[in-house]
């Protein structure tokens, strides 16, 4: 199994233009996620999905929109890149079979917006 | 909801000494515990978890983390530090709830970041 995986690792935007994360895992997991993790403060989650076509926001959704066609892939999209934006993506997924939500990360997306 | 605070940003430590990274967390109901370790330019993997039952959790590599539900703390701590233990550690909290979006939800620390020194 590949796991979880994220492309671009690398990604250099100019301020407006947007772009989409890509993000799929192989493990049939149903709940996938979308953190940023700047320095010094952690992992704060963007937006969150329990499944194909059920998508929700997490703690810091502004400026990002993400959809979910099937359960393998979770793309995020940034509409119009912002400075601010600059961080590192991970994204997670978990099965939900458990009461307890075990997330398996992917290896990030380094994102400077210039 | 729930917090996680850990009191420490940085910790240096010698090769082969002992070291502790504290966690504190906050919730208002009981809650699963992680570890999470990222080493430079990786995503991050799963350290070692508290679920129930024994109060100490082990991990493969020789850390370990003590479950305190009066203090509500799970410190990660391991007898004998190598080089290849310098990493960030995170801490994170998963509320024991049945079912429903906040089941889900894992709140993070700020992380540790563990500087073994030769």
């Amino acid at each position: 199994n590949a796991g979880v995986t994220q492309t671009p690792k690398f990604q250099v935007l100019k301020t407006g233009q947007s772009m989409t994360l890509q993000c799929a895992q192989d493990m049939n997991h149903e709940y996938m996620s979308w953190y940023r993790q700047d320095p010094g403060m952690g992992l704060r989650l963007i937006h969150y999905s329990v499944g194909a076509g059920i998508t929700d926001q997490g703690e810091v959704p502004n400026g990002y929109n993400v959809s979910r066609s099937t359960t393998e892939d979770f793309p995020l999209r940034l509409l119009s890149a912002a400075p601010s934006q600059t961080s590192v993506y991970f994204c997670a997924s978990s099965y939900l079979g458990t009461l307890y939500n075990e997330q398996f990360f992917g290896p990030g997306t380094r994102l400077t917006v210039l | 909801a729930q917090s996680v605070t850990q009191l420490d940003s940085q910790v240096p430590v010698f090769e082969e000494a002992p070291v502790e990274l504290r966690c504190n967390y906050s919730s208002s109901v009981s809650v699963y515990l992680f570890w999470y370790v990222q080493y430079p330019n990786q995503g991050l993997q799963l350290l070692l978890k508290y679920l129930s039952g024994s109060t100490l959790v082990e991990s493969i590599n020789g850390f370990e983390a003590e479950f305190n539900k009066s203090q509500t703390s799970f410190h990660l701590r391991k007898p004998s530090v190598h080089i290849s233990d310098t990493a960030e550690y995170f801490c994170a909290v998963n509320p024991k709830l049945n079912s429903g979006a906040g089941s889900y939800q894992l709140t993070f620390g700020k992380g540790t970041k563990l500087s073994v020194i030769p």
